[in-house]
């Protein structure tokens, strides 16, 4: 199974600042990788797909960036609303597997 | 508009079976991989398997052969994970979540809200 490690486990930022998550795969994924946001007692929504498209809907603050193995999440201009769990996940392979998150909070 | 309607809580005892739905309305069924995900209390995701409603062909984690069995019903739009033999290790949300068309589109841009499975004694 491809081993997604993600990093920071959790981490606090003031509004309006930058903050990147990242994620490093136990193989080379080719860019296969989506990131989701989960807000407390809600299902995923996605992010980002491709590693670096923009779903649509979602701000363009968020953006992604990687390739290989090592990936990232970045969000500019932290809002309130981003507070929230953030996932990565691969599909370059089965099984599918998913990063452990990242808890975003404000300072 | 796309949604994914899932079945409520459940509280089942441990040995038993039980068997959660998602009702999808606002595209075609039939088209579309449905897939199932756990994540439990304070937990990471796990992906479980797909079904793929037009024909039935399903796929699983080989760490959930024998736990989770996926199944469809076209006449109703929906898709069902039946989970056997339960212990409190499989207590967990549950969520159907719907992958994006297209052979390389390996993630999900719909989502169910989720089914709480409770199991104890």
């Amino acid at each position: 199974d491809i081993r997604m490690t993600q990093s920071p486990a959790s981490l606090s930022a003031s509004l309006g600042e930058t903050v990147n998550i990242e994620c490093l795969a136990s193989e080379d994924i080719y860019s296969d990788l989506a990131w989701y946001q989960q807000k407390p007692g809600k299902s995923p929504q996605l992010l980002i797909y491709n590693a670096n498209s923009l779903q649509n809907g979602v701000p363009s603050r968020f953006s992604g960036s990687g390739s290989g193995t090592q990936y990232s999440l970045k969000i500019n201009s932290l809002q309130s609303e981003d507070v929230a769990t953030y996932f990565c996940q691969q599909y370059n392979n089965y099984p599918l597997t998913f990063g452990s998150g990242t808890k975003l909070e404000i300072k | 508009q796309v949604q994914l309607q899932q079945s409520g809580a459940e509280l089942v005892k441990p040995g038993s079976s039980v068997k959660i739905s998602c009702k999808a309305s606002g595209y075609t069924f039939t088209s579309y991989d449905m897939h199932w995900i756990k994540q439990q209390p304070g937990n990471g995701l796990e992906w479980i398997g797909w079904i793929y409603p037009g024909n039935g062909n399903t796929k699983y984690n080989q760490k959930f052969n024998g736990k989770a069995t996926l199944t469809a019903d076209k006449s109703s739009s929906t898709a069902y994970m039946q989970l056997s033999s339960l212990t409190s290790e499989d207590s967990a949300v549950y969520f159907c979540a719907r992958r994006r068309l297209g052979a390389r589109y390996w993630y999900f841009d719909f989502w169910g809200p989720g089914t709480m499975v409770t199991v104890s004694s």
